[in-house]
């Protein structure tokens, strides 16, 4: 069964950089078989996705993130992370990292780890 | 590129069947049969329901079917059921390769 878990501060203050780690139970994040995404969810909000990495090297972003985003991978770990720089109050959310299948849908995903932009 | 377009809200009595509509363009779902849907309780995460337009993936209750035509996706739940009560996004790939999802359509069960 796969099983994907996200940790990280649960509080960062404006202008500093969010990061957050999804550690992969069950599957390989280098297997070259899924992407791996993380997506968030504001207070309220609906879904955004944000964006993944493939293959444990080949990314790709949201164009409206991607000047503040990094996704890399640790194979090492079974991990990937997500680094999201000089966050503001906009950027509060529940991130959830998931699996995402060829077919472009996510079939597993993290319980959420919530993160408050706040001094 | 703007979120996918659903209904903010529906609801229907037990027993009943409802409908979510999911609008997007001719550069997503009007072009691609990878539309998904996703089941949300809160507090939980996302579950997915249905996947390329209309599959459902194993264990997920044939109550859930899912249908598009032209740039419009819709999620079919029949014989509601009060566990049924959740929110409701869509998804879809669209060109350029990003994923949208939509805004989300919160399901009542009166």
């Amino acid at each position: 069964q796969v099983q994907l878990q996200e940790s990280g501060p649960g509080l960062v203050k404006p202008s500093q950089t969010l990061s957050l780690t999804c550690s992969v139970f069950g599957d390989s994040i280098s297997s070259g078989i899924y992407y791996w995404s993380w997506i968030r969810q504001r207070p309220g909000k609906g879904l955004e996705w944000i964006g993944y990495i493939y293959n444990s090297g080949s990314t790709f972003y949201n164009p409206s993130l991607k000047s503040r985003v990094t996704i890399s991978g640790d194979t090492s770990k079974n991990q990937f992370s997500l680094r999201l720089s000089s966050v503001t109050a906009a950027d509060t959310a529940v991130y959830y990292c998931a699996r995402e299948n060829d077919n472009i849908y996510f079939d597993y995903w993290g319980q959420g780890n919530m993160v408050t932009v706040s001094s | 590129q703007s979120a996918l377009t659903q209904p903010a809200s529906v609801s229907g009595s037990p027993g009943q069947s409802i409908t979510i509509s999911c609008t997007g363009a001719s550069s997503d779902i009007g072009d691609y049969n990878y539309v998904s849907w996703y089941q949300q309780h809160p507090g939980k995460a996302p579950k997915l329901i249905i996947y390329d337009v209309s599959d459902r993936p194993s264990g997920v209750s044939n109550r859930f079917s899912g249908s598009k035509s032209g740039d419009t996706a819709s999620l079919t739940i029949s014989g509601l059921q009060a566990e049924d009560e959740a929110d409701y996004y869509c998804s879809s790939y669209t060109s350029g390769t990003t994923r949208l999802f939509g805004g989300g359509t919160k399901l009542t069960v009166l």
